[in-house]
């Protein structure tokens, strides 16, 4: 069966720190993969979705980054963290063709 | 781009009532439309979906209807219970991408 794993769980960075995200999927092959943020209280925002090793596209202008090195991981960057970027990030996973996502577990981050 | 709207934003109910969320959409090229349930502190699961093909769909106490022409969908829950208390999502996608809506948080008082 297929699984999803995102990591870290948590994280504290201070403003104008790096930071770097990462998600594997497992039991699957050629995902699209997405990176998602979800503000307090609020929806998923879409940052970043990949069809395939090496294409990101960026939904959102931002000082986040992302990257597919490889068929199943995806990498969610940034340079200098900002307060703004705090939030919960989630990865997920959709097969070709199909419609479900799947979640990672999130990633929760402040910046402070 | 697509944009989504859900509301209510809060949504509070009696075990055994109904519950009833509406979300419009922007694209009509938009043709699946997932709802997702999160619970405090978890990632969003898919709970019941529609295509654009299909008007309504029922799963048990679910059901989701989509008005096309209208650009808009809901989701329906009956005979709510305690445990169907959570933050419930709607989403648009259209060639892999999905929007989604900003959330209801349903609470059901037993």
């Amino acid at each position: 069966s297929q699984t999803i794993h995102q990591w870290p769980a948590t994280l504290v960075q201070p403003v104008g720190s790096p930071l770097s995200l990462e998600c594997t999927v497992e039991g699957t092959s050629n995902p699209n993969l997405y990176w998602y943020r979800q503000a307090a209280g609020r929806g998923l925002q879409l940052l970043f979705y990949s069809v395939g090793i090496g294409q990101i596209s960026s939904e959102v202008p931002q000082n986040l980054s992302a990257s597919r090195p490889q068929d199943r991981q995806f990498i969610l960057s940034s340079k200098k963290l900002l307060l703004s970027d705090s939030g919960f990030y989630l990865c997920a996973w959709r097969g070709r063709g199909a419609g479900e996502l799947f979640f990672g577990e999130g990633s929760r981050l402040t910046v402070l | 781009g697509e944009n989504v709207e859900q509301h209510p934003s809060t949504l509070s109910v009696q075990e055994g009532d109904s519950a009833v969320i509406k979300c419009t959409y922007s694209d009509s090229a938009s043709n699946y439309f997932p709802w997702y349930k999160q619970e405090l502190g978890k990632r969003p699961q898919l709970i019941i979906d529609i295509r654009s093909n299909v008007g309504e769909k029922k799963d048990q106490r679910i059901a989701v209807t989509l008005n096309k022409t209208a650009k808009h969908f809901s989701l329906h829950i009956t005979e709510t219970q305690p445990e169907d208390s959570a933050v419930y999502f709607c989403a648009a996608s259209n060639a892999g991408k999905s929007t989604f809506g900003d959330g209801t948080t349903l609470t059901v008082k037993p």
